[in-house]
């Protein structure tokens, strides 16, 4: 299996902050890596793709980059809908792996 | 607007089979270049991939649960089903359906909302 790792396990930050969040994989996964942002008693909600790509709708506030086995991904200026726990999940495997997850809350 | 509903019995009793049923709407499940899996969460826990099925009936399951999971397609209703036997109380979780978007990337697009299955006797 591909471990994913993310870091920090949790954070917190003011509204208009930026925010940079770490997923390492545990083997090169290319730039198949998606982001997941998930609100309490939500399902997970697609944010980025292939490491780098803006899901439709999505603020253009959040972007990601990396590729190999480290991956970032950036808010730009927090805000307060962003309150949230973000997952990475890789899709390089057959079979899928998620990061646990960070959680962002308020300062 | 893609949309996924979860159904099934909210409490399963311990060495019984779990059933949950994910109804597609606003798209066919028949569509190529889709895949449909089963996730799940334990509470206050990470996200955890089940398996998938194609329309076709192709599946892979996580060899975690491949023991004991079974997921079927009835595309003339346009649903998914998992069915998950022998459940212990590690079972226990929010099971959400999604739908797999596949092009040159795989990613999950569609999320059900998640129905949170007990095992308890």
């Amino acid at each position: 299996d591909i471990q994913m790792t993310q870091s920090p396990s949790s954070l917190s930050a003011s509204v208009g902050d930026r925010v940079t969040i770490t997923c390492r994989a545990s083997q090169s996964i290319s730039s198949y890596l998606n982001w997941y942002q998930q609100k309490p008693g939500k399902a997970p909600k697609l944010l980025i793709y292939a490491a780098s790509s803006l899901q439709s709708g999505v603020p253009s506030r959040f972007s990601g980059s990396g590729s190999g086995t480290d991956f970032t991904l950036t808010i730009s200026s927090l805000q307060p809908e962003d309150f949230a726990t973000y997952y990475c999940q890789q899709s390089y495997s057959i079979l899928f792996t998620f990061g646990p997850g960070t959680k962002v809350d308020i300062k | 607007q893609v949309q996924l509903q979860e159904s099934g019995p909210g409490l399963v009793k311990p060495s019984q089979t779990l059933s949950l049923t994910c109804t597609v709407s606003g798209g066919s499940i028949s569509s190529g270049g889709y895949y449909w899996s089963w996730i799940r969460q334990h509470p206050g826990k990470g996200l955890e991939w089940i398996g998938y099925i194609y329309y076709s009936g192709s599946t892979y399951y996580n060899p975690s649960l491949k023991s004991r999971v079974t997921i079927s397609v009835d595309t003339s209703k346009n649903q998914f089903s998992l069915k998950l036997s022998s459940v212990t109380a590690a079972d226990t979780a929010v099971y959400y359906c999604a739908r797999e978007s596949r092009s040159s990337e795989y990613y999950f697009d569609y999320w059900g909302q998640g129905t949170l299955v007990t095992v308890s006797s």
